[in-house]
């Protein structure tokens, strides 16, 4: 495998169900993201991870729990979630604290939440 | 804070035609400019970048100026193909935080 990688790429859950989404970077970066994109609506970045500490995290519901437990694994656990939470969640890698660095995307996670 | 507008599109053009996607952005200090494209099916990829004013990003036949003047950052390619037909994303970072500051997404279809 090669660059960023994400699974489940499809997934349909209910509002009660409990489900995370995996992603891994083979790239030797050291800082991972999570994006939510959602249409008609610019990409909103949820949490950030840098030396797997968490560096931010833009006021995201509780119902999302991030868990990146090395520099190349990256998981989102996701519980009641709400039908409006359906959209697609890009996982992206950088090397460095600076947002200048390119970034490197996963091909996302499409979830539907039913 | 950081702002990032970009035309809404869609584009719907014709093989060998002139693009242009146009970008403004509004933020302190000096950011960098960048244009991220996502294919169908896959995630975002960087296209093109400039980090201070006047620089042209270029790459796959697409340029970019960065106007400070204007602050503008548009998306220019003079003769598109079939295989461009995709989602553009112009965006912008602030210096030494990790983050990106995206526009919309302009969804180009070109048309054989």
């Amino acid at each position: 495998e090669t660059g960023v990688t994400q699974t489940p790429r499809h997934l349909v859950m209910g509002m009660t169900n409990k489900k995370s989404l995996k992603c891994e970077q083979h790239l030797g970066h050291n800082a991972m993201y999570w994006y939510k994109q959602s249409a008609k609506k610019p990409l909103e970045l949820m949490f950030v991870y840098s030396l797997e500490e968490r560096v931010e995290n833009n006021s995201v519901p509780s119902r999302f729990s991030p868990e990146c437990p090395n520099s190349s694994h990256l998981f989102l656990h996701l519980h009641t979630l709400q039908p409006e939470d359906s959209a697609l969640y890009l996982c992206a890698s950088s090397q460095g604290r600076d947002s200048r660095n390119e970034q490197f995307f996963g091909p996302g996670t499409r979830l539907t939440v039913l | 804070g950081n702002s990032v507008t970009q035309m809404e599109g869609p584009v719907t053009l014709s093989e060998e035609a002139f693009l242009t996607i146009n970008c403004t952005y509004t933020a302190t200090g000096y950011p960098s400019l960048f244009w991220y494209v996502q294919y169908p099916g896959e995630g975002l990829q960087l296209l093109l970048k400039a980090t201070k004013a006047d620089d042209k990003g270029s790459n796959k036949g697409f340029e970019a100026t960065y106007r400070k003047e204007t602050t503008s950052f548009h998306l220019e390619k003079g003769s598109v193909q079939v295989s461009d037909s995709a989602v553009y994303f112009c965006a912008l970072s602030g210096g030494s935080n990790y983050k990106l500051t995206f526009g919309k997404g302009t969804l180009l279809t070109v048309n054989p």
